[in-house]
């Protein structure tokens, strides 16, 4: 069954270093996410994606996150300098549609980067 | 804000027993997920009902959603010790992204 990955599965950073976080959604899906979890906490929306753009955001995806899609296969979420509360589970998942997409909505996650910011 | 809220945040029952977990949620909703979490793992997705659905099957899973009441109810029957994870409800709105609950923190004792 096709499946999300994400790599690396743990990442351990210094504050101020900039960190870049891969996935490879399903391979027919059109619609890319990210979400964060800090430890203890609610997941959290960051960021969708469809045809190459970013189609919404949330607060807390500021000027310091961005992600791209370089190539056909890979979807990535880069943190330019990372601060300590950056420390969190970061989730991506991948949809075949999107609500106004007439197919299926919906989200498979993958099983997560635990990024540590020391 | 539109994030659901799960409860109880904890629940734990004998295998065999049904498990009911609840989700409410504030604001107007095209369709609600479910998902189960392993500990430090992924999120595995469950069931998807959407707004004119008002009860859903998958397995063992009943999902119900009551859009006046705002609230949606997820029941596990004859719980075995692998069902023991974190369930979230999650709220899709007028956008494309999902807007998760706390959770409940379901054990099943052996």
């Amino acid at each position: 069954e096709p499946e999300v990955t994400q790599t690396p599965s743990h990442q351990v950073t210094q504050m101020g270093q900039e960190v870049i976080l891969r996935c490879v959604p399903i391979s027919n899906h059109l619609y890319f996410y990210w979400y964060r979890q800090i430890l203890g906490q609610k997941v959290e929306f960051l960021v969708s994606f469809y045809n190459n753009e970013i189609s919404e955001k949330s607060e807390i995806f500021d000027d310091q996150f961005s992600v791209e899609r370089p190539d056909g296969s890979n979807f990535t979420l880069k943190i330019r300098s990372t601060k300590l509360e950056d420390s969190a589970m970061y989730f991506c998942a991948s949809s075949e549609g999107g609500l106004a997409g007439g197919r299926a909505e919906t989200q498979y996650f993958g099983p997560g980067t635990r990024l540590l910011v020391l | 804000s539109q994030q659901g809220e799960e409860d109880p945040q904890a629940l734990s029952i004998q295998e065999g027993e049904n498990a009911t977990m609840n989700c409410s949620y504030k604001t107007s909703i095209n369709n609600l997920q479910w998902y189960r979490q392993n500990s430090g793992r992924g999120l595995v997705h469950l069931i998807l009902i959407r707004s004119n659905e008002r009860e859903k099957h998958s397995g063992r899973l009943r999902v119900t959603l009551d859009t006046s009441k705002k609230s949606s109810s997820l029941l596990i029957t004859a719980s075995r010790a692998a069902d023991t994870a974190s369930y979230f409800c999650a709220t899709g709105g007028t956008g494309n992204q999902f807007y998760f609950g706390t959770g409940t923190s379901l054990t099943v004792i052996p």
